[in-house]
């Protein structure tokens, strides 16, 4: 399975942006980069995910290395409810998700 | 919509007794797949079903653990006998199916303390 790094933990102020980073040099040409959030006693919830092309949603933004080997999740700006575990992850060709133990986000007031 | 339904939220059992999770995965979702929680850790993959067809088991421990999803809709994860290791969040999730590049939809999880 394609690995991911992400830093344990990130803190940012409310209504600043954040950028949570991801590297995943191992990644095949084939593989989608899926980023998933979880509140504390909540399942993951999806955020967005993209394949070359830098993406837009309404909860972020997903901006991809050229060399697709890191990616950058980009909340514009931060809100309490932002606060949560972001998961960078991999999806196979067998649409396989493998998550890691992703980012800690804690946002300060 | 409704979103993917776990039961129950809670269960507390004691270590050798035998427990049942059931899901109700998002209607005309085709995949669906039960992921094991850890404390502090991220989801771990223990099954993933298209219909009713089990097409990723690899990771499932077969000596105690079972599932089912009998006519492709809802699904039952089994424990018997369960071990104090066992104590953990199963987090059921569903998707439109295979070819399906999008997202998981995920329940809001079953956790299991065995004492």
């Amino acid at each position: 399975d394609a690995k991911t790094t992400q830093p344990n933990s990130m803190e940012s102020n409310e209504e600043e942006p954040v950028h949570l980073p991801c590297n995943h040099s191992t990644i095949s040409g084939t593989d989608y980069i899926h980023w998933y959030r979880q509140l504390p006693s909540q399942g993951p919830e999806y955020v967005i995910h993209g394949l070359t092309s830098n993406v837009n949603n309404r909860m972020a933004s997903l901006a991809i290395a050229e060399d697709r080997k890191s990616s950058t999740l980009i909340l514009h700006r931060a809100t309490l409810r932002d606060a949560a575990v972001y998961y960078c992850i991999l999806r196979d060709s067998n649409y396989k998700l493998t998550f890691g133990k992703g980012t800690l986000l804690t946002v300060n007031p | 919509e409704a979103g993917v339904v776990q039961s129950p939220r809670y269960k507390i059992i004691e270590k050798k007794q035998p427990v049942a999770f059931w899901c109700n995965p998002i209607s005309g979702h085709n995949t669906l797949y039960w992921y094991l929680q850890n404390l502090g850790q991220g989801p771990e993959l223990l099954i993933r079903y298209e219909n009713e067809e089990a097409v990723d088991d690899s990771q499932l421990p077969k000596d105690r653990f079972s599932a089912e999803r009998l006519k492709g809709v809802d699904s039952t994860l089994k424990i018997q006998p369960a071990e104090l290791g066992d104590s953990a969040v199963y987090l059921c999730a569903s998707s439109r199916g295979r070819g399906h590049i999008g997202e998981l939809f995920f329940g809001e999880g079953s956790r299991l303390t065995v004492l």
